[in-house]
């Protein structure tokens, strides 16, 4: 079974300019989570999506927002991207409603580099 | 806001040696559990532990809990240099079910 997936791994932005980032879960986990986790640091959560709605928002500014779409793939878009917004980003599924009580399954990232 | 903090920061031992890792964590928590990470890449599930138990044990890796403490600890015994990571802890808090709250992480150093 093909684990999480998160495209593109790699990624150059200049400030200013607006990003999207794609996620799909493990067949059958219909929660994603995202994740920003800047060098040296701890992952700072940002959104889950469970069912196609928003179960949960971090301490991010609205210039992040995401979506999960019918087949629980999802995606982050990040606008007027700042040189602050450089981390690597996490997606994250897991089996049931509470992501906080389970195990989460981690994407490999993807490292977001804002110039 | 991060809700723990590892201690030490970073540990350097050699293979064949027993690695200590210390979480710290601040409000009433569900569970707590333990991720590895490589390189700077994704994050590994290692063991997750529930408020109501003291211990539990998964191979080489032995997890404790003290919830009076607010207090947990990852022992990985016979260490190997394949074991060198960043090692994190992470907590499903009582109050909030939807995400988990993470620690800055210790980076283990595993010498041959």
């Amino acid at each position: 079974d093909a684990g999480v997936t998160q495209s593109p791994t790699h990624l150059i932005k200049t400030r200013g300019q607006q990003v999207t980032l794609r996620c799909s879960p493990i067949s059958g986990h219909k929660s994603v989570s995202w994740y920003q986790q800047v060098l040296g640091q701890g992952p700072q959560f940002i959104f889950q999506y469970y069912e196609k709605e928003e179960r949960g928002r971090g301490n991010f500014p609205d210039r992040f927002s995401a979506r999960q779409f019918p087949n629980y793939s999802s995606e982050l878009n990040v606008n007027a991207l700042l040189l602050g917004d450089s981390a690597l980003y996490l997606c994250a599924s897991s089996s049931t409603y509470n992501a906080g009580n389970t195990e989460a399954f981690f994407g490999q990232g993807t490292r977001l580099t804002v110039v | 806001s991060q809700q723990g903090e590892e201690d030490p920061q970073a540990l350097s031992i050699q293979e064949g040696e027993n690695a200590t890792m210390n979480c710290s964590y601040k409000t009433s928590i569900n569970n707590l559990q333990w991720y590895r990470q490589n390189s700077g890449r994704g994050l590994v599930h290692l063991i997750l532990i529930r408020s109501n138990e003291r211990e539990k044990h998964s191979g080489r890796l032995r997890v404790t809990l003290d919830t009076s403490k607010k207090s947990s600890s990852l022992l990985i015994t016979a260490s190997r240099a394949a074991d060198t990571a960043s090692y994190f802890c992470a907590t499903g808090n009582a109050g909030n079910n939807r995400k988990l709250i993470w620690g800055l992480g210790t980076s283990l150093a595993v010498n041959p």
